[in-house]
């Protein structure tokens, strides 16, 4: 069975500062890997996806994630973050079905 | 173009009654996922039809609920002798290949 951990329930970053958010999955194979956001009251947003080739992959509104196999992980990071960025963030595994992860909440100092 | 789009937005329903939630996909998605979202939580898969036929519809938590799609498109998820645990968010995405793209969810509230 597929699986997906999201470490940390709540992150707090100042503005401008780097942002790394935590994803690992369990599955046999190489999964299809997703990270959404979603702002209160909003429906999901998908930020960036994996599919195959390489490893780093770059997002909308800065974000980017790499997926290292060896670690079964698949990170988000924004080098600067913004105010807009308070957000739910989610990450998603297609394998034998979508399965996403709990969820981390992101919360912004001004 | 137009996104997916989920009604009623908001639905509160007393505690055995039935309700059904409607979700419009993106025109031409073959595929059509409902998830349920608790408060805090992350999505749960519930259902999956491509085209007109359910495939998987093993994420419904009990036999109060149904989920049809009879021509492909539309699609309802119907919850009968609703319970407080129903009370969540219900949301719809619709996917043409594996990106799946979300409505905004119906938010159920069950009283």
């Amino acid at each position: 069975a597929q699986s997906v951990t999201q470490p940390d329930i709540h992150i707090t970053v100042s503005e401008g500062a780097s942002l790394e958010l935590r994803c690992n999955y369990s599955y046999g194979a190489t999964p299809y890997l997703f990270w959404y956001v979603q702002s209160p009251g909003q429906g999901l947003q998908l930020l960036l996806k994996y599919f195959s080739g390489d490893t780093l992959v770059q997002g909308i509104k800065g974000f980017e994630a790499e997926f290292k196999r060896s670690q079964s992980s698949f990170n988000l990071r924004k080098p600067s973050v913004h105010w807009s960025d308070a957000a739910e963030y989610f990450c998603a595994v297609y394998g034998q079905n979508f399965v996403f992860g709990p969820g981390t909440r992101l919360s912004v100092l001004p | 173009g137009a996104g997916v789009s989920q009604s009623p937005r908001y639905k509160v329903a007393k505690r055995g009654q039935d309700v059904a939630l409607r979700c419009d996909p993106i025109s031409g998605h073959v595929s059509l996922f409902w998830y349920q979202q608790a408060l805090g939580q992350g999505p749960e898969f519930l259902t999956y039809f491509q085209n007109e036929a359910q495939l998987d519809k093993s994420g419904l938590p009990s036999d109060r609920f149904f989920a049809e799609r009879p021509e492909g498109s539309v699609s309802t998820l119907k919850i009968q002798r609703t319970q407080q645990e129903d009370s969540a968010v219900y949301l719809c995405a619709s996917s043409s290949d594996k990106e799946q793209y979300f409505g905004p969810g119906t938010r159920l509230t069950v009283t």
